[in-house]
């Protein structure tokens, strides 16, 4: 199993242009999600999706948005790009509900916004 | 997610049992505690989780208090490659993790 992938690994964007970061699991999970990590910060949760079909706004979704077409894909999209979107972006599958359940992240996706 | 207090930062030395503290004095009966650890460059990682029992896993140990107001997490024997931020969560929904800042476990050889 390759687990949680995602594509690019880097990214050099300019204010204004858009971009879409792809996240694919191979674990079936149900759950995904799009954080964002700040230097010296935690995570922040973007957008996530219990479900084929479905998503919901986490903590600081405004300038991104999400979908999930497929089980296995989760898209995140950035319309006109802003330099405070310059992070690195993680994105993590989890098997379904239940507080037990482990999440699988992916390694990153760097984002610099000039 | 009810609100975790972790200290910023800890330092050990190889091969010593580091006792990484978690403050959740607001946690619900059925609060699950969870700790990830971070790398540097990489993704968290799973570490542990636990509800009212002490856990054990093959990287590390979860105690967690009586109350249930605090727990620790604590990795037997430290190697460099611990070195990392550990996050300790208390979840509420079922669904989604709330990170917070984390402590920066450093290990010195």
């Amino acid at each position: 199993n390759a687990g949680v992938t995602q594509t690019p690994k880097f990214r050099v964007l300019k204010t204004g242009q858009s971009m879409t970061l792809l996240c694919a699991q191979d674990m079936n999970h149900e759950y995904m999600y799009w954080y964002r990590q700040d230097p010296g910060m935690g995570l922040r949760l973007i957008h996530y999706s219990v479900g084929e079909g479905t998503t919901a706004k986490g903590e600081v979704p405004d300038g991104y948005n999400v979908s999930r077409l497929k089980k296995q894909n989760f898209l995140l999209g950035l319309e006109s790009a802003a330099p405070s979107q310059t992070s690195v972006y993680f994105c993590a599958s989890r098997p379904g509900q239940g507080p037990y359940n482990e999440q699988f992240f992916g390694p990153g996706t760097r984002l610099t916004v000039l | 997610d009810a609100k975790t207090t972790q200290p910023n930062s800890m330092e050990s030395n190889e091969e010593e049992p580091v006792h990484l503290p978690c403050n959740h004095s607001t946690i619900s009966g059925t609060d699950y505690i969870h700790w990830y650890r971070q790398l540097p460059s990489q993704g968290p990682e799973y570490v542990i989780h636990g509800l009212t029992s002490n856990v054990n896993n093959r990287m590390a140990s979860l105690a967690i208090a009586e109350d249930r107001k605090s727990s620790t997490l604590i990795l037997h024997r430290a190697t460099l490659r611990d070195a990392a931020v550990y996050y300790c969560i208390a979840e509420t929904s079922g669904s989604r993790l709330t990170f917070g800042e984390g402590t920066q476990l450093t290990v010195n050889p």
